[in-house]
């Protein structure tokens, strides 16, 4: 079946290194990928979308890259912080603004 | 900034109860989403609503029903909560725009089902 899935549950991460967050596709139709963060009880938050027809994307201190000719998409944080703690999902869009999510990558962010 | 919220944070009921769910957002936003919340599991989209009295099922529908008789307000209801239904529920919203899926999420409501 379709699925969005995350090669690794948790990462740690030394305060001040470069932490990537891998994520896998399955669905090549999807056209849109979105990378949330959720810290501890709140909800997710948008970080950085991607388009299909693109293959990188920057934002402040996040990147995302997109291959897919692997169906892969990963989230790359710069010189983490400790504020950069939370769990990260990806997600696809396939059809109109319903989105699937993948189950989330634990960051922790050593001090 | 946009504003999606849930009235509850956290609820307790017991197997067998109706459980009303619900979420209010003030952008005017088309498109309503809930999501359930499972460990390993990530978010699992339940129903989601393109508009006022349109509903469409999700992933996992069963044992669910929503409604939406206006734009802002998105419900949930649990027509008889059982404890397999225990979970953390998340309400959402986002514009209507084809492919634009960024969705704003509440603070999530915590149903703790005995």
């Amino acid at each position: 079946g379709e699925s969005v899935g995350l090669h690794l549950p948790t990462l740690s991460v030394q305060e001040g290194d470069n932490s990537i967050i891998n994520c896998a596709y399955s669905n090549s139709a999807s056209d849109y990928f979105i990378w949330y963060k959720q810290e501890s009880g709140k909800g997710p938050q948008f970080i950085i979308d991607i388009r299909s027809n693109m293959d990188k994307r920057q934002g402040q201190r996040v990147t995302v890259l997109l291959n897919k000719t692997v169906k892969h998409l990963s989230l790359q944080i710069a010189a983490t912080q400790p504020g950069d703690s939370a769990v990260y999902f990806c997600a696809e869009n396939i059809w109109r603004a319903k989105l699937t999510f993948g189950t989330g990558t634990r960051l922790t962010i050593i001090p | 900034d946009v504003k999606v919220t849930q009235s509850s944070r956290y609820l307790v009921k017991r197997t067998g109860e109706k459980v009303f769910l619900e979420c209010v957002q003030d952008m005017d936003h088309e498109n309503m989403f809930w999501y359930r919340q499972d460990p390993g599991l990530g978010l699992r989209l339940i129903y989601f609503s393109y508009d006022v009295k349109m509903k469409e099922k999700g992933d996992i529908p069963e044992g669910y029903s929503v409604s939406r008789e206006k734009k802002e307000r998105f419900s949930l209801i649990l027509e008889s909560a059982s404890t397999n239904q225990t979970s953390m529920y998340l309400c959402a919203s986002s514009f209507a725009v084809l492919n634009t899926g960024e969705l704003f999420f509440g603070e999530g409501s915590r149903l703790t089902v005995l």
